[in-house]
């Protein structure tokens, strides 16, 4: 089975930190993203990465930065914590290997950050 | 531009009753569909796609859905609720996004099953 962990599953912040949040799939997956849920909202996508050291925008990526060293690891760092990034932060793995439908993402069960 | 509307915020059943969790899709042209579920304090979990082979698709625990494009929907349905079936709903629609599918995501539903 797919495994993909999360480094925390909660998380309290003052604002002006930085946080790092990380995330591991092991399953030599090269596609990694990044969401955070809020209620009403549904997942909206932060950043995503094709593979190591590459790394695309999402949605919502203003305030946030990634970095993907190597293949297993995606992090999320936020650079200067904000009440408003207060959220449920889901990290999610793809592989693009035939076999498995390319849509498939396996996600992380959750870090739920608190920023005060 | 591509979007999922979920009908409802919340769906109560009680337990043994028939499950109807509603989304409905905007696409230009024919999507990839499908629900995720997230049990509480768990990642969210792939219950079943759509990818315009059969209108109807079957999934995990008992779930399915069907595709009906004149309709623009894509809603869940499971014949008899299962206590374990409490959890949050979503439904998704991939979009192709320079060569990478994107998963849009409706707002979710969670269902709540009652003895």
């Amino acid at each position: 089975d797919v495994k993909v962990t999360q480094s925390s599953r909660y998380l309290v912040k003052r604002t002006g930190e930085k946080v790092f949040l990380e995330c591991v799939q092991d399953m030599d997956h090269e596609n990694m993203f990044w969401y955070r849920q809020d209620p009403g909202l549904g997942l909206r996508l932060i950043y995503f990465s094709y593979d190591v050291k590459m790394k695309e925008k999402g949605d919502i990526p203003e305030g946030y930065s990634v970095s993907r060293e190597k293949k297993e690891r995606f992090s999320l760092i936020l650079e200067s914590a904000s009440t408003n990034q207060t959220s449920m932060y889901l990290c999610a793995s793809r592989t693009l290997l035939a076999g498995d439908p390319q849509e498939t993402q396996y996600f992380g069960p959750g870090t739920r950050l608190l920023v005060l | 531009a591509q979007s999922v509307t979920q009908l409802d915020s919340h769906v109560s059943v009680s337990e043994g009753t028939p499950v109807l969790l509603r989304c409905n899709y905007s696409s230009s042209y024919s999507p990839s569909l499908f629900w995720y579920v997230q049990h509480p304090n768990k990642g969210l979990q792939l219950l079943l796609k759509y990818t315009s082979a059969a209108t109807l698709v079957k999934g995990i625990n008992g779930f399915e859905a069907e595709f009906k494009k004149s309709e623009t929907s894509f809603h869940l349905t499971k014949p008899s609720a299962h206590m374990s079936d409490a959890a949050e709903y979503f439904c998704v629609v991939s979009l192709d996004s320079g060569g990478y599918n994107k998963l849009i995501f409706g707002a979710g539903t969670r269902l709540a099953v009652h003895p």
